[in-house]
């Protein structure tokens, strides 16, 4: 089992529509969460960075995080094309160095 | 302020030969990392650098994959002789201070065709 689950999509969504992303987890020393974006032939670039439980908004995106289930998520508000990209979520506890990655979802918003 | 940049950007060689790849981190990142992409995988951390120094290679496979950071700045990545499932892309990033790990940024990555 891995230690991080995330459902491969794609994903495919209208503009303008509220979307999704979510990640399981198995390790509950996971304390701190991150979803990065990744375009096509391009590195993954960080969206939002959240320490243990709660939620945390930037803009038309949220991060939600509940430990007792052990599940993080993303929304974006008002999807646009330019959102079209892979979805990467990572964690990371304290007595490991290393991030750990989620193998990502493919978003495609339709114009 | 110029990104992470990493050469070549595709490399097709045959299994069994030996292919390197090249960092440079964006300058004043005292912390770089190589990671190994498999398609339709997320990233795994193959080894970390704090300036010039290993903080972790518990994930680099020691008998093929090599890395050096030369005086603190740029890096190498090799492998002697690759195997089929190496085949990847190799991303690079560096962060500016080791305790804020979130905040790493990535190059392109070097995309490695083994045949």
């Amino acid at each position: 089992q891995k230690e991080v689950e995330q459902d491969p999509g794609p994903l495919s969504v209208p503009e303008g529509a509220i979307v999704s992303l979510n990640c399981t987890y198995s390790n509950s020393a996971f304390q701190y969460f991150m979803w990065y974006r990744q375009y096509s032939r391009k590195g993954p670039e960080l969206l939002m960075y959240t320490y243990s439980s709660g939620n945390k908004e930037d803009g038309r995106f949220t991060a939600q995080v509940d430990k007792s289930s052990k599940y993080i998520s993303l929304f974006i508000r008002d999807s646009q094309p330019s959102d079209s990209a892979t979805y990467l979520c990572a964690m990371k506890n304290t007595g490991r160095r290393a991030l750990t990655f989620g193998s990502g979802t493919r978003l495609q918003v339709q114009p | 302020e110029a990104g992470v940049a990493q050469s070549p950007r595709y490399k097709i060689i045959e299994k069994r030969q030996s292919v390197a790849f090249w960092c440079n981190p964006i300058s004043g990142h005292a912390t770089l990392y190589w990671y190994q992409q498999i398609l339709g995988q997320g990233p795994k951390l193959l080894i970390q650098f704090q300036n010039n120094g290993v903080v972790d290679d518990s994930q680099l496979p020691k008998d093929r994959f090599s890395a050096e950071r030369l005086k603190g700045v740029d890096s190498t990545l090799k492998i002697q002789p690759a195997k089929l499932e190496d085949s990847a892309v190799y991303l690079c990033a560096s962060s500016a201070v080791a305790g804020r790990f979130y905040e790493q940024y990535f190059g392109p990555g070097t995309r490695l065709t083994v045949t």
